[in-house]
């Protein structure tokens, strides 16, 4: 059973450049969520999607940008990046309708912008 | 607001003593769920466990030990017999209802020196 699977796991972009990262959810889960993690900081949620929907947002502006496809995986969109952008994306994945259910994660897409 | 305090931003023990992290969590809300994760060095986020606020019993796996008091607003875990292996940052994480966003503390870095 595949756990969540982020690509690429290391990226390395210039400032105001855009950038694409990938997430497949865990095999049975339809519910994706994405964090940034700045070096020595917690998880910051940004967005959450389901039914290919944003259905949550953190507190990160109009720059980030989000999708989730029929077979449930997401994409997640940075414009105009910024060296503060640097930092550890996190995708996790969890089933909707269950109560209780934990988030699974991915291994992260570490972003360098220079 | 939810809010994940972990005020133990880094704790060094030699390989075979017990450890306890600390985590304090404030939310309105009258039911929520807390978490543990490890981050290792890899990056990824591996989930520990998941406490209901409705579920105050205390919990042991192995080497693993949860204390949650609500009394308190507290979830502190602890480890018993630590190894090297256990060398890693740990995350308690916040969680009301309706599938919302996890809200993340600093996070504690564990080093176990053998």
């Amino acid at each position: 059973d595949a756990g969540v699977t982020q690509s690429p796991t290391h990226l390395i972009k210039t400032r105001g450049q855009q950038v694409t990262l990938r997430c497949s959810p865990k095999s049975g889960h339809d519910t994706v969520s994405w964090y940034q993690q700045a070096l020595g900081q917690g998880p910051q949620f940004i967005f959450q999607y389901y039914e290919e929907e944003e259905r949550q947002r953190g507190n990160f502006p109009d720059r980030f940008s989000g999708h989730q496809f029929p077979n449930y995986s997401s994409e997640l969109n940075v414009n105009a990046l910024l060296l503060g952008d640097s930092a550890l994306y996190l995708c996790a994945s969890s089933k909707r309708d269950s109560r209780n259910t934990e988030a699974f994660f991915g291994q992260g897409t570490r972003l360098t912008v220079v | 607001a939810q809010k994940v305090t972990q005020a133990q931003t880094e704790i060094s023990v030699v390989e075979k003593e017990d450890v306890t992290l600390d985590c304090v969590y404030e939310t309105r809300d009258t039911t929520y769920y807390l978490f543990w994760y490890k981050q290792p060095p890899s990056g990824e986020l591996v989930f520990l466990i998941r406490r209901n606020s409705f579920d105050e019993q205390n919990e042991i796996s192995g080497r693993y030990s949860w204390n949650f008091q609500k009394s308190t607003s507290s979830f502190n875990f602890t480890i018993t017999a630590s190894q090297v292996v256990d060398s890693a940052v740990y995350f308690c994480a916040l969680r009301g209802t309706g599938f919302q966003k996890l809200v993340f503390g600093t996070g504690t870095r564990l080093l176990v020196s053998p």
